[in-house]
């Protein structure tokens, strides 16, 4: 049963730094592309990043580029986002998923359940 | 990247079929076949309905179908259940290893 859990939410001050994780199990981590999905409360889903299996490439949304670092531990079968210089827009419920298809966000078949991340002073 | 633009909302009564659409642009929703479709009910993380276009996956209802005319895609409910109200968001790749979202239909089921 493929599984993803997250965590590393919270409460954060602007400027501040938060990193999330990813556990994985169930199916071969290092397989898989992974991205990171984000929704503010109420509102509809961003992507926010992906990493290829291999961990050699990834990409950024604009709205995250120089402020976040997605990368993953394939022997640990984790994925992180390193989220720096954090700002009151980046609150929202942050989701990691598997990546699939013939490109980057072809369509993402699972996904965790999130962590909330909440950034205000 | 601008989001795709979704209907905000969309009903219909049991049995019947509703039809969600899903505009973008030449640089995205026609450029590509990589549109996808994700439910989500409350308090719950979204779940793939559609891929590339028209594609679905294992365990999904066959009521449930995609196309794609030019910029615009759809997601059809047919012979709509109860279990079908929920918010339903597509997506859209943009080449250059980037993709886009619509803003969400949130579907009632009256």
């Amino acid at each position: 049963q493929l599984q993803l859990v997250e965590s590393g939410g919270g409460l954060v001050k602007p400027g501040g730094s938060l990193r999330l994780s990813c556990a994985a199990s169930g199916f071969t981590f290092s397989d898989y592309y992974m991205s990171w999905i984000r929704q503010a409360p109420g509102k509809g889903l961003e992507w926010v990043s992906y990493i290829s299996s291999s961990g050699s490439t990834m990409g950024y949304a604009d709205s995250v580029k120089g402020r976040f670092t997605i990368s993953r531990d394939n022997a640990k079968n984790s994925l992180y986002l390193q989220m720096n210089s954090l700002r009151a827009e980046d609150t929202a419920l942050y989701y990691c998923a598997t990546d699939r298809g013939a490109v980057v966000g072809d369509y993402f078949d699972s996904w965790g359940q999130g962590t909330l991340v909440t950034v205000s002073s | 990247q601008s989001a795709l633009t979704q209907p905000p909302s969309a009903s219909g009564s049991p049995g019947q079929s509703v039809t969600i659409s899903c505009t973008g642009t030449s640089s995205d929703v026609g450029a590509y076949n990589y549109v996808s479709w994700y439910q989500q009910h409350p308090g719950k993380a979204p779940k793939l309905m559609i891929y590339e276009v028209s594609k679905r996956p294992s365990g999904v209802p066959d009521r449930f179908s995609g196309s794609k005319s030019g910029n615009t895609a759809s997601l059809t409910v047919s012979g709509l259940q109860a279990e079908d109200e929920a918010d339903y968001y597509c997506t859209s790749y943009t080449g250059s290893n980037n993709l886009v979202f619509g803003g969400g239909t949130k579907l009632t089921v009256l």
